[in-house]
């Protein structure tokens, strides 16, 4: 089962900032934060990951709580291209079964003009 | 574009046939990651390789098997189908067995 809870669905006005929230209460230390997002049917798109420190790249920025209990993806400016099914997944930083993806029902984000 | 190839991009076949997906890695992937994505299941892992070595299991059905080759390309292949194994089905690469993984852009399975 996946370990994160993520709303259902989002909606988000074209320009501005898109906040998805994801709870992970059950982290352990050595489980990273990930996300990625599936536009319509496409394979996953990896977007970001982090462990304690929030991170920032050109597609979006990730802030985790201090307790790294929570976090949320931040898409800065929304585009109507960003209308996707977004996943966090938290994941141990080992090989074997403990380093696979386990995809939960993600966030369905709606961006409206 | 991921880097992460995969052939066909569409598949239609009857039920009881055994067909073939294959999956090329991004340059310099050592492993291979296959997951299901049908409907009512969401996205669920199968089978990892890792440098030619099956690393992983998920849930992977018992008609279903995969390899690597020695060139790092790999391949599922699923028999006896039935119509539940009608899905979408993606290939991921990393680096080793615990980078970020990296996904194509799938095949679609259709059994009628």
């Amino acid at each position: 089962d996946a370990k994160t809870t993520q709303p259902t669905s989002m909606d988000c006005a074209e320009g501005r900032a898109a906040n998805l929230p994801c709870n992970h209460s059950t982290i352990s230390g050595n489980e990273y934060v990930y996300w990625y997002r599936q536009i319509h049917s496409q394979g996953p798109q990896y977007i970001i990951h982090g462990l304690k420190n929030n991170e920032t790249n050109e597609m979006a920025s990730l802030i985790i709580t201090e307790d790294r209990k929570s976090s949320t993806l931040i898409l800065p400016h929304a585009t109507l291209r960003d209308t996707a099914v977004y996943y966090c997944i938290v994941r141990a930083y080992y090989g074997g079964s403990q380093g696979n993806l386990i995809f939960g029902k993600g966030t369905k984000l709606s961006v409206k003009p | 574009d991921s880097g992460v190839t995969q052939t066909p991009k569409h598949l239609i076949t009857a039920t009881g046939q055994r067909v073939t997906l294959r999956c090329s890695p991004r340059s310099g992937d050592l492993s291979v990651y296959w997951y299901q994505q049908s409907l009512d299941q969401g996205l669920q892992f199968l089978i990892q390789y890792y440098n030619g070595e099956e690393r992983a299991k998920g849930n992977i059905l018992e008609r279903f098997s995969a390899q690597q080759f020695p060139d790092l390309h790999s391949e599922l292949n699923l028999s006896s189908l039935e119509l539940g194994d009608s899905a979408l089905y993606f290939c991921a690469s990393s680096a080793s067995g615990v980078e970020t993984q990296y996904f194509g852009p799938g095949t679609r399975l259709l059994v009628l």
